[in-house]
């Protein structure tokens, strides 16, 4: 499995746009690249997920370069309530069997 | 209504007990999971049931036992309560289990059932 490595905390201030990179530099030709976020005292919930180049949702956008080596969740004029962990997360398709490895995360706080 | 939703929310309890939480989805998905989140808030993944089938038991002590009545629920029994039990339990579930369509192999999670043992 592709070991992820994100920064573990990030401040901003609100309307401003963040930017999470998160390294994976082992990561193999078949993996995918999927990005959770977490408030406090509820589960993981499902942002984004991309295999290359852009992919843009209502919520966030996600590139990644060429050689897939990284990733950067983009998130477009936070507000107080974007405040939460961001997990990175790279995955096979079939052989991880849809385990999810959480890695630490980074702790996103949006001050007013 | 809660998509994946899991009861008891709190549960404190004496080393030794046994208990259950219970999980339940409502979006059709066939397969299912339970995660562990400790102190240190790492997430880990305990089990995965496919159509009421174990698939992924992920070195889990055998006090912990799952059990899939139908493909909606997927219920977590745990015998002789220690206090590393101590931690928030997240039920979670995906419409497949892996392959293919990438949308499908999204996981949606309950709120957590955090266990203190004391």
């Amino acid at each position: 499995l592709a070991k992820t490595t994100q920064p573990i905390s990030m401040d901003s201030y609100e309307g401003q746009e963040v930017n999470i990179t998160c390294s994976h530099n082992n990561i193999a030709t078949n993996d995918y690249i999927t990005w959770y976020q977490q408030f406090p005292s509820q589960g993981p919930r499902f942002i984004i997920q991309g295999y290359k180049t852009k992919v843009t949702n209502e919520v966030a956008s996600l590139f990644i370069p060429a050689d897939r080596k990284s990733s950067t969740l983009s998130l477009p004029r936070v507000s107080l309530s974007d405040t939460a962990v961001y997990y990175c997360l790279v995955g096979d398709r079939g052989s991880t069997l849809g385990r999810l490895y959480f890695g630490r995360g980074t702790q996103l706080t949006v001050w007013p | 209504d809660t998509a994946v939703s899991q009861t008891p929310k709190y549960l404190v309890t004496q080393m030794g007990n046994d208990k259950s939480i219970k999980c339940e989805q409502n979006l059709g998905h066939d397969t299912m999971y339970w995660y562990k989140q400790d102190s240190k808030k790492f997430l880990k993944i305990m089990f995965s049931y496919n159509n009421k089938e174990l698939i992924i038991n992920e070195t889990v002590p055998n006090r912990f036992s799952p059990k899939s009545p139908d493909k909606a629920h997927l219920n977590l029994h745990i015998n002789s309560l220690e206090l590393g039990d101590s931690a928030v339990y997240f039920c979670a579930s995906s419409q497949r289990l892996a392959g293919g369509d990438l949308a499908k192999n999204i996981q949606y999670f309950g709120a957590g059932t955090r266990l203190s043992v004391l």
